[in-house]
């Protein structure tokens, strides 16, 4: 069966890290893009990040770039999120999410984007003093 | 960045009859548009790719239609599994962007 279980979320104080993963199993995780995906209390979803399947491109929102870090580690089946300099508005629970576009060889160097077919269940995520 | 604009923000309608959500692009995504369906508590589910072709496992009630700016999504006859939010996202221009959302709720 195909899964995602994210993991690493928790309360965090203005300014504190955290860092987030992402466990895949039943696919071939490296064959893969994956994406961060957000959803404050109450709110829409918002993308966050985005990563390449051998992990060399990545993508971010403006509301996250320079303070978040994706990565992967396709030995693992692991996907990973470091959140650095946290804020109230990043208060959300976060999704990790398989893109459904199959790469392989070169063209997973290459970040692309197909929709996002398995999403995880989510971890929470919540910045207060 | 591409904006989505869903409308209507909320669709109040009954089980059995039909439904029709549209999501409007700030400039061309081409056919690069997903719909998702996400119920309460639960992660997003995708529904439609490419605009029109409908995941793995999902029903042919879900239809969905539209390339350029101007898409929709056609729910046939809603089930009671059908009342929760949608939402759009492109994958046409980096960053991704999801539209709003529309509510389906029970009339």
């Amino acid at each position: 069966e195909v899964q995602l279980l994210e993991s690493g979320g928790g309360l965090v104080q203005p300014g504190g890290s955290l860092r987030l993963s992402c466990a895949a199993s039943g696919f071939t995780f490296s064959n893969y893009a994956m994406n961060w995906v957000r959803q404050a209390p109450g709110k829409g979803l918002e993308w966050v990040s985005g990563i390449s399947g051998s992990g060399y491109t990545t993508f971010y929102a403006d509301s996250v770039k320079g303070r978040f870090t994706i990565s992967r580690d396709n030995s693992k089946n692991t996907l990973f999120l470091q959140m650095n300099s946290l804020r109230g508005e990043d208060t959300a629970v976060y999704y990790c999410a398989k893109d459904r576009g199959y790469c392989s060889g070169a063209s997973c160097h290459r970040l692309s984007w197909e929709a996002s077919d398995i999403w995880g269940q989510g971890t929470m995520v919540t910045i207060s003093s | 960045e591409i904006v989505l604009t869903q409308s209507p923000a909320t669709l109040s309608l009954s089980p059995g009859e039909r439904a029709t959500l549209s999501c409007r692009a700030s400039q061309s995504v081409s056919s690069s548009l997903a719909w998702y369906r996400q119920k309460p508590g639960q992660a997003p589910r995708l529904l439609i790719y490419d605009a029109s072709n409908r995941a793995t496992g999902i029903p042919a009630r879900f239809s969905g239609s539209g390339s350029g700016t101007d898409f929709t999504l056609t729910i046939s006859s809603l089930e009671p599994e059908d009342f929760a939010v949608y939402y759009c996202q492109q994958g046409s221009n980096w960053p991704l962007t999801f539209g709003g959302g529309t509510k389906v709720e029970i009339k």
